[in-house]
């Protein structure tokens, strides 16, 4: 079993659906995260969980609404999406010393592809 | 906004030869970067972690040196092969102003083709 695990790998919905992106880490890491990949952008970071408090947001419209009920388990909560959305969504997680912050490499998961009708 | 600049943004090698490619980073409030390689239809796999000016990382035929004085770090590969095409990433970790690290903030990446 691969150490980060998302699910879907594919997702079309359309602007007034509602549907959550799930990641699982079987690595025994404190710390996960939600990035964004659009086309032409580099990866944006989105939500830093650190023990399962959220120590980041990095000014993502609360139309994205992440969940972390316990180190192993990450979700991201879609609702009322613009077709902007559309893009690659990873998750990843990471053993840290320091909430937020990385001396550590982070474990990537595959991603879910989100198109926005 | 904090600017991660790599470079080039493509690169063609042949087989064989060797190459490297740059990060550009802020100099001041370095906490750390990271470097990992994306290849297509994978996940991003992570290379190296650097801390200390003055670094050098090795792994395989990859290598990284780190600046933080001037802001940059240089990843080289050795005698290239297909399978090291893919996708170079840098991220910058800088401290804030509390004293704590912040996120990562990527690169756009150096797209690496090995052509046989």
């Amino acid at each position: 079993e691969t150490g980060v695990t998302q699910t879907p790998r594919h997702l079309v919905m359309g602007m007034t659906n509602k549907k959550s992106l799930k990641c699982e880490q079987h690595l025994g890491h404190n710390a996960m995260y939600w990035y964004k990949q659009s086309a032409k952008k580099p990866l944006e970071l989105m939500f830093v969980y650190s023990l399962e408090e959220r120590v980041e947001n990095n000014s993502v419209p609360s139309r994205f609404s992440p969940e972390c009920p316990n180190s192993s388990h990450l979700f991201l909560h879609l609702h009322t999406l613009q077709p902007e959305d559309s893009a690659l969504y990873l998750c990843a997680s990471s053993q840290d010393p320091h909430p937020g912050g990385s001396n550590q490499p982070q474990h990537f998961g595959d991603g879910t592809r989100l198109s926005i009708l | 906004i904090l600017n991660v600049e790599q470079s080039p943004q493509s690169l063609h090698v042949q087989e064989g030869d060797s190459t490297n490619f740059t990060c550009s980073f802020p100099s001041s409030n370095f906490y750390a970067l990271h470097w990992y390689r994306w290849e297509t239809a994978k996940s991003p796999e992570a290379l190296f972690v650097m801390t200390l000016n003055g670094d050098e990382k090795k792994k395989g035929r990859i290598s990284a040196t780190l600046n933080t004085k001037e802001g940059y770090s240089y990843l080289y590969i050795k005698g290239s092969q297909p399978e090291d095409s893919a996708t170079y990433l840098c991220a910058f970790i800088g401290m804030y102003s509390g004293g704590g690290a912040d996120g990562l903030t990527f690169g756009k990446g150096t797209h690496l083709i090995i052509q046989p």
